[in-house]
């Protein structure tokens, strides 16, 4: 199985930092890597596919980069709204796999 | 605008089967390319993806469940079936099914998830 690691493992930032998120698999994937935001008691919600391409309707201050084994998702200034756990998804290889999530707190 | 719904108990017994429905709009299962996928997550823990099936019947499960997971699909219905066997009070997690596409494996809709809890 190919394994997705996240840092760092929970963040707390201020309104309108930059934060960066990242991923990394255990074998290399190629591009086939998706994003996804999760906010209590909802289901996820993905932002990201293909590594860099933005969903439709996600704002954009959120941006994927990475391709290979090494991914990064980065949130250019920090909303309240963004308070969330934050998980990255391969799909490159069954069993699809996703990492342990970040959690993102806002101060 | 695409809709998927998971249904089913929510209390199930130690070593019962469990049977879940997704119904979903939206998209439909006789079109190329469309699949559909259940994930589930325990409670405050990460995701973890089970099974799949595609518009062709393809099925695809995570190898650790494999013997106790069989995925259905009613094309006429709009519904994708999840059984899983012999469940534990480990098996308790909200149960998410999700759409994908076969050229797009990442899962771009998901239904509001239902909790199962495994208890005697």
């Amino acid at each position: 199985d190919v394994q997705l690691t996240q840092s760092p493992s929970s963040l707390s930032a201020s309104v309108g930092d930059r934060i960066t998120i990242t991923c990394r698999a255990s074998q290399a994937i190629r591009s086939n890597l998706g994003w996804y935001q999760q906010k209590p008691g909802k289901a996820p919600k993905r932002l990201i596919y293909l590594a860099s391409n933005l969903d439709s309707g996600v704002p954009s201050r959120f941006s994927g980069t990475g391709s290979g084994t090494e991914f990064a998702l980065t949130i250019s200034s920090v909303q309240p709204e963004d308070c969330a756990t934050y998980f990255c998804q391969q799909h490159n290889t069954y069993p699809f796999t996703f990492g342990p999530g970040t959690k993102v707190n806002i101060k | 605008q695409i809709t998927l719904k998971e249904s089913g108990p929510t209390l199930v017994k130690p070593r019962q089967t469990l049977t879940l429905t997704c119904t979903f709009s939206g998209f439909s299962l006789s079109t190329t390319g469309e699949g559909v996928a259940w994930i589930r997550q325990p409670p405050g823990k990460a995701l973890e993806w089970l099974t799949l099936i595609f518009w062709d019947d393809d099925k695809r499960y995570t190898p650790s469940l494999e013997d106790r997971l069989t995925i259905t699909k009613d094309t006429s219905k709009n519904q994708v079936s999840l059984t899983m066997t012999n469940l534990d009070p480990v098996d308790t997690a909200t149960y998410y099914c999700a759409r994908l596409t076969v050229t797009m494996k990442s899962f771009d809709s998901w239904g509001q998830g239902t909790l199962v809890t495994v208890s005697s």
